[in-house]
Formats: structure tokens, sequence, C-alpha cells
């Protein structure tokens, strides 16, 4: 049981390239999230999903884009780099029942735009 | 809107004792749920402790305890018999029963001194 894996771990970009941040996760978790964390400022969410192939859009969606076509994967693309998307990427999940809801991370991607 | 504050950037506390860091947030609603989460340097957040709004008693898991009084809408955690990998980010979250959205505060770096 891997819980939730992100890859990669560490980027560098050029302004302007596109990538896709991976997020996996094996328990069976419907809701799942992306959240940019930069310094002194917390966890902002991206977007979201509460499950395969229904996605929404979190406080901080400009510049970004998901998919979930399996319950497991929730990718994250980055369209036209820009240096203010320099930040650690945290993917998380949690069950989707009406429980408390403990979040699941990732161990985070480090995105740095130059 | 919710909002979660964290007032303490940083906090040290010698090895053995007790610390307590602040947490205060603002909400309108009845029904929700507290967090805290510890970062260590390995970057993975991981769960520390939970509450639920409708349970008077307060939480603990160990070593760890929270002060959780809702009239004044406050969440501390005590972390007691400080251990030095008890060093991370501490981060106080909130969410809303039945929805999908949790709010975090910008966090507390908590030093341990040998």
């Amino acid at each position: 049981n891997a819980g939730v894996t992100q890859t990669p771990k560490f980027r560098i970009l050029k302004i302007g390239q596109s990538m896709t941040l991976q997020c996996t996760q094996d328990m069976n978790h419907n809701y799942m999230y992306w959240y940019r964390q930069d310094p002194g400022m917390g966890l902002k969410l991206i977007y979201y999903s509460v499950g395969a192939g229904i996605t929404d859009k979190g406080e901080v969606p400009n510049g970004y884009n998901v998919s979930r076509s399996t319950t497991e994967d929730f990718p994250l693309r980055l369209e036209l780099a820009a240096p203010s998307q320099t930040s650690v990427y945290f993917c998380a999940s949690r069950e989707g029942s009406w429980l408390t809801g403990e979040l699941f991370f990732g161990e985070g991607s480090r995105l740095t735009v130059l | 809107a919710q909002t979660v504050t964290q007032s303490q950037p940083e906090m040290s506390v010698q090895e053995a004792e007790t610390v307590t860091l602040s947490c205060t947030y603002d909400t309108s609603e009845s029904d929700y749920y507290l967090f805290w989460y510890k970062q260590p340097p390995s970057r993975q957040m991981i769960l520390v402790i939970r509450q639920e709004a409708y349970k008077q008693q307060n939480a603990t898991e160990n070593r760890f305890s929270v002060n959780f009084q809702k009239a004044a809408k406050s969440f501390s955690l005590k972390i007691s018999d400080s251990q030095l990998g008890d060093a991370a980010m501490y981060f106080c979250a909130y969410k809303t029963s039945g929805t999908y959205k949790y709010i975090f505060g910008t966090g507390t770096r908590l030093k341990v001194l040998a």
C-alpha cells in the first residue's frame, strides 16, 4: 500500500514550457486534491475531484488543468509555465463518505520556473 | 468565508518540555472538523490529531492533545515531552461537515532544542 505517489519530486522548467505532475493513489479514494504551497502562505487549493470524470476548480486554478479518467490517477497539467508557478505542489486524497475525512498527502513536487 | 489563523510563525521548545501551538478560526457553521497536520523536513504531511466540533471532549493522541474552545473559536495543539522528531511545520486546518474544502493556516515551524 503506497498511499499517494507523486512524480516528479523536482523539476525545473523554462518560461513557456508545459509539463504534467502525476498523482496516483491506491486507497480507492473518491476525493482527490491538488494544492500548492508557497512560503508563508499555507496551502492553496488548485483543483479537486470527487470521482472519476468529475473535476472542479479550487481557489487558484488559473494556468492549470486536470483530468480524472480513473479513480487512481489525478494528473495536474501546467500550460505555458510562468515564474509565479514556482512552488511546491501536493496531491492529496480522502475517502468519499461523510466521515471526518483525513487527507492523505503525497511527498510533494518542487517546481521551479526560470 | 472561513479562515484559519496561526499567529506564531516559529516556536522553539527544549527536548522533554511542553509546547503549545495556537490556532484560531472563523466560521458561522456549527458542524465542522479541525485538524493538526505535521510536515517534517521530508515534506510529506501527516495527520496528528482531529477534533469534531460537536464533541466537547478534547482529542488526545499519545503526547499530542488539543484545547478546543468552540465559543472562542480556538484550537491549540499541546505537545508534551517534546522529542527531536517533533521538529516540523505544523498546520492547522478546518473543514465544514459535508463539504469538500479544507482551509489551512499558514503554519508554525517548531524547533526542538537538544
